[in-house]
């Protein structure tokens, strides 16, 4: 049973580029949520997808955009790339719903992230 | 002021010691209360979540939490070098699936052979 996983590894990235980082969920799981994890420090929550919407979002400007495909799987992009942008980012799987209510008290899981380094 | 603060560390113990592992928050908001694992070049691993207060075991592991006070530890029995990572405690309002999670900063242990 595949975990969540994430592409690319790594990614070295100038001020000013975008990019994109992809995500897969667990197996059966149906919520996505990417959190930004800066040296030295815990995840902060970026947003979370649930049936091709965002439902939630943290203290992140516009720059940080997302988007979740009909198979669950999602994507982050970063436009106009800054230094301080330079972090692990973690996308976290759940199960969210059964198809017509909200499931209660499923864990999220992470997968291991890609890590951004901006020059 | 973070909504949660926990103790960077790093923490080092002898192998087999008692590990005690906190946090402290201040959204009175939070209902559910977790501690992941996290190793080097990793992702975070879900350890145990707890609802509201009491306590709560898995093995060598023991969850607390005292809502009165707004604080949770985590404790680690019998410690292995295995147990050698960063423990990041994280808080939700409700629902943890579907909520945002809120991080500690983490807590760099290593267990010394």
């Amino acid at each position: 049973d595949a975990g969540v996983t994430q592409s690319p590894t790594h990614l070295i990235k100038t001020r000013g580029q975008q990019v994109t980082l992809r995500c897969s969920p667990k197996s059966g799981h149906d919520t996505v949520s990417w959190y930004q994890q800066a040296l030295g420090q815990g995840p902060q929550f970026i947003f979370q997808y649930y049936e091709e919407e965002e439902r939630q979002r943290g203290n992140f400007p516009d720059r940080f955009s997302g988007h979740q495909f009909p198979n669950y799987s999602s994507e982050l992009n970063v436009n106009a790339l800054l230094l301080g942008d330079s972090a692990l980012y973690l996308c976290a799987s759940s199960l969210g719903g059964d198809g017509a209510h909200l499931i209660s008290n499923q864990p999220q899981h992470f997968g291991d992230g890609t890590r951004l380094s901006i020059l | 002021q973070k909504e949660v603060e926990q103790d960077p560390g790093p923490l080092s113990v002898p192998e087999g010691a008692i590990v005690s592992l906190n946090c402290t928050y201040s959204n009175s908001a939070f209902q559910y209360f977790m501690w992941y694992r996290q190793y080097s070049r990793k992702g975070p691993e879900l350890l145990m979540y707890t609802y509201s207060s009491g306590n709560k075991e898995d093995g060598r592991f023991t969850a607390q939490v005292d809502k009165s006070s707004k604080y949770i530890s985590l404790f680690i029995r019998d410690s292995q070098p295995s147990d050698s990572a960063t423990y990041l405690c994280a808080m939700s309002r409700s629902n943890f699936g579907n909520e945002k999670l809120t991080f500690g900063t983490g807590t760099r242990l290593t267990i010394i052979p």
